[in-house]
């Protein structure tokens, strides 16, 4: 079955520097790439997601990337913020509505 | 994005008792999922919730411990029976509107004594 890898566990950044999480996926039939943010205690939120047909998608300051060819896909945080400490998880889906999600990266940003 | 909520947000309860969690949906939705989380752990899909028929329950997870129910388009419980310490977790479900985009609920935070 599909399995998602997603590295580091952990992303240290300075308040301002770029951060990236990068995944990798297995089954190369998954076409749907959602990316979710969790702050303690709190739900997990979607903040972007990209399709199969597409190679990159941007909104703001977060942007993702997907090469299908590796099968790899990843999140880019630019200009990071206090706010932007959290849990990330992305996830893979085959058009079946079942999500494959990796195991998450925590994000800290340093002031 | 739908409104979701989830009853109870919290509870403690004794071994071998039952917990059954609500998740109301303001609008129409195909599918419903249950999830577990624990403590700094990634998401784990233990059912899909199907509007009318049995829920499809993932490897490692069955019904006699987790039934569920989902009688219309807009509500499921997810019932975690007999309950031991190795159930303290967070229950999310999550709808998804036929965009293969889910949104969770806001979670329920079990801890079994």
């Amino acid at each position: 079955g599909e399995n998602v890898e997603q590295h580091p566990s952990t992303l240290s950044v300075q308040e301002g520097d770029s951060a990236v999480i990068k995944c990798t996926y297995s089954d190369s039939a998954s076409n749907y790439f959602p990316w979710y943010k969790q702050e303690l205690g709190k739900r997990p939120q979607l903040i972007i997601d990209i399709r199969s047909n597409v190679g990159e998608k941007k909104d703001q300051r977060i942007a993702v990337t997907l090469n299908k060819t590796a099968k790899h896909f990843s999140l880019h945080i630019t200009e990071t913020q206090p706010e932007d400490s959290a849990v990330y998880f992305c996830a893979a889906s085959k058009s079946n509505y079942q999500l494959i999600w990796g195991a998450g990266t925590k994000l800290i940003i340093k002031p | 994005s739908a409104v979701i909520s989830q009853k109870p947000s919290r509870d403690i309860c004794q071994r071998g008792t039952s917990l059954t969690i609500q998740c109301q949906v303001d609008s129409q939705v195909t599918m419903m999922f249950w999830y577990r989380q624990q403590p700094g752990q990634s998401l784990t899909l233990i059912a899909t919730a199907n509007q009318g028929s049995e829920a499809t329950y993932e490897s490692g997870f069955v019904i006699d411990k987790f039934p569920i129910s989902r009688p219309n388009l807009t509500f499921s419980t997810l019932t975690v029976s007999n309950m031991s310490p190795e159930d303290s977790s967070i229950y999310l479900c999550s709808v998804d509107q036929l965009q293969e985009t889910q949104y969770f609920g806001p979670g329920t935070r079990l801890l079994v004594l």
